[in-house]
């Protein structure tokens, strides 16, 4: 079945642009996240949405981070006025959230990830 | 807060064990997943401990004690394939249902 997707692959942007990461979850899965991942290092969590809401934003680093999932499904992840140290992989994973059971209730779906050129 | 340790690299001969040490702390600990991540690709799910003891699951292995705040996952039989960063992740329920990761153990297998 599909997984997790996430477009585009790969982002080269200019400093001071915006731009916008678009994830599309597993079908069915109310809770959607979003991480970051550096070069070798694990990945960082940003935010954490539970159907339309944003359960946990505590991981954005600035009011120049933002994301949204209007209707419960797809996410887009906002950056704007992009700085170099923005410069990373962007990852987004999905879970059946307060849906499935013990295991599949935490488990986490990764999606390919979009990597993220700042100039 | 939290933090979660791991070795930086690894390296292994192919047929052989190798044993991959994840400690952390963390209040309202519910569970710790480790993932594996070949280069440039997603994180891909390995096992998941809530309970200590020993999770089996063909050539992989999952232990967790939380007493300890520590757990490893043990690589039984290793095949080139097997190359790749191993993160292990923490949930805390004091801090919803993100993981918090740990940096990564980046395991090379030599023939």
């Amino acid at each position: 079945g599909a997984g997790v997707s996430q477009t585009p692959s790969n982002k080269v942007t200019e400093k001071g642009k915006y731009v916008e990461l678009r994830c599309d979850p597993i079908s069915g899965h109310t809770a959607l996240y979003w991480y970051r991942q550096s070069l070798g290092q694990g990945p960082e969590f940003l935010i954490y949405f539970q159907g339309t809401g944003a359960a946990d934003d505590s991981g954005l680093p600035n009011d120049r981070f933002f994301a949204v999932r209007p209707e419960g499904s797809v996410s887009t992840l906002k950056i704007q006025r992009t700085e170099r140290g923005d410069s990373a992989v962007y990852l987004c994973a999905s879970s059946p959230g307060l849906a499935g059971g013990s295991l599949s209730y935490n488990e986490q779906f990764f999606g390919p990830g979009t990597r993220l050129t700042v100039l | 807060g939290q933090n979660i340790d791991q070795p930086t690299e690894m390296t292994a001969t192919e047929g052989a064990i190798v044993q991959i040490n994840c400690t952390y702390q963390t209040s309202g600990f519910n569970g710790l997943f480790w993932y594996q991540q070949h280069a440039g690709e997603a994180p891909t799910f390995l096992s998941y401990n809530v309970l200590d003891g020993l999770e089996e699951k063909g050539r992989f292995s999952s232990f967790l004690s939380r007493s300890k705040g520590y757990s490893y996952l043990l690589l039984k039989e290793l095949q080139m394939k097997d190359s790749a960063s191993y993160l292990c992740a923490v949930i805390n329920r004091d801090y919803g249902q993100n993981f918090v990761f740990g940096p990564g153990t980046r395991l090379s297998v030599l023939p």
